[in-house]
């Protein structure tokens, strides 16, 4: 198994270009979460989803988009990159079972610049 | 005041040494609580976890719970070089379908040879 793999592990982009982040599992996972991890701020929830066809806002949703049409896969859009979103972005899953330790499992993380 | 507050360090240690880390919580809704550890240029991945108050032992490492003061500890005995490492703390409550967790900012430990 892979487990969780992220595409692509590095990126420059310049202001105002536009991008999509993949995310795929070959665990079988309900849920998946897309996070941002900036110097100082720790882990911050930018969006996930508890199912095939379900997204919901995180802690810092604005500027961002996704979508997860297949359940393996979660994807994650920029339309519009901004200098703020200059940061290291993971992605993470967990099996669907509410109630239990939420272990999430991360990818390797995509290094993202925007000039 | 967040809901979860961490130590921001730098941390740095002699090998050998006794290491504690430490995270507060405000939320007394959460019930289970993790440490993750995140090499340099890696994704976290999961540590340890306990659920509730008390104590869990790993081979060199120990969480420790305690619910009334809202307080979690994950002490490393004899650290090593290869412990040096970005620490976060997690937690959850037992309930709500999203299983969100939520992290503090994390410490960084240097374990010096």
């Amino acid at each position: 198994n892979a487990g969780v793999t992220q595409t692509p592990k590095f990126r420059v982009l310049k202001t105002g270009q536009s991008m999509t982040l993949l995310c795929a599992q070959d665990m079988n996972h309900e849920y998946m979460y897309w996070y941002r991890q900036d110097p100082g701020m720790g882990l911050r929830l930018i969006h996930y989803s508890v199912g095939e066809g379900t997204t919901a806002k995180g802690e810092v949703p604005d500027g961002y988009n996704v979508s997860r049409l297949k359940k393996q896969n979660f994807l994650l859009g920029l339309e519009s990159a901004a200098p703020s979103q200059t940061s290291v972005y993971f992605c993470a899953s967990r099996p669907g079972l509410a109630g239990s330790p939420s272990e999430q499992y991360f990818g390797p993380g995509t290094r993202l610049t925007v000039t | 005041q967040k809901e979860v507050e961490q130590d921001p360090g730098p941390l740095s240690v002699p090998e050998g040494a006794i290491v504690s880390l430490n995270c507060t919580y405000s939320n007394s809704a959460f019930q289970y609580f993790m440490w993750y550890r995140q090499y340099s240029r890696k994704g976290p991945e999961l540590l340890m976890y306990t659920y509730s108050s008390g104590n869990k032992e790993d081979g060199r490492f120990t969480a420790q719970v305690d619910k009334s003061s809202k307080y979690i500890s994950l002490f490393i005995r004899d650290s090593q070089p290869s412990d040096s490492a970005t620490y976060l703390c997690a937690m959850n409550p037992p309930t709500g379908a999203s299983s969100k967790l939520t992290f503090g900012k994390g410490i960084t430990l240097s374990v010096r040879p």
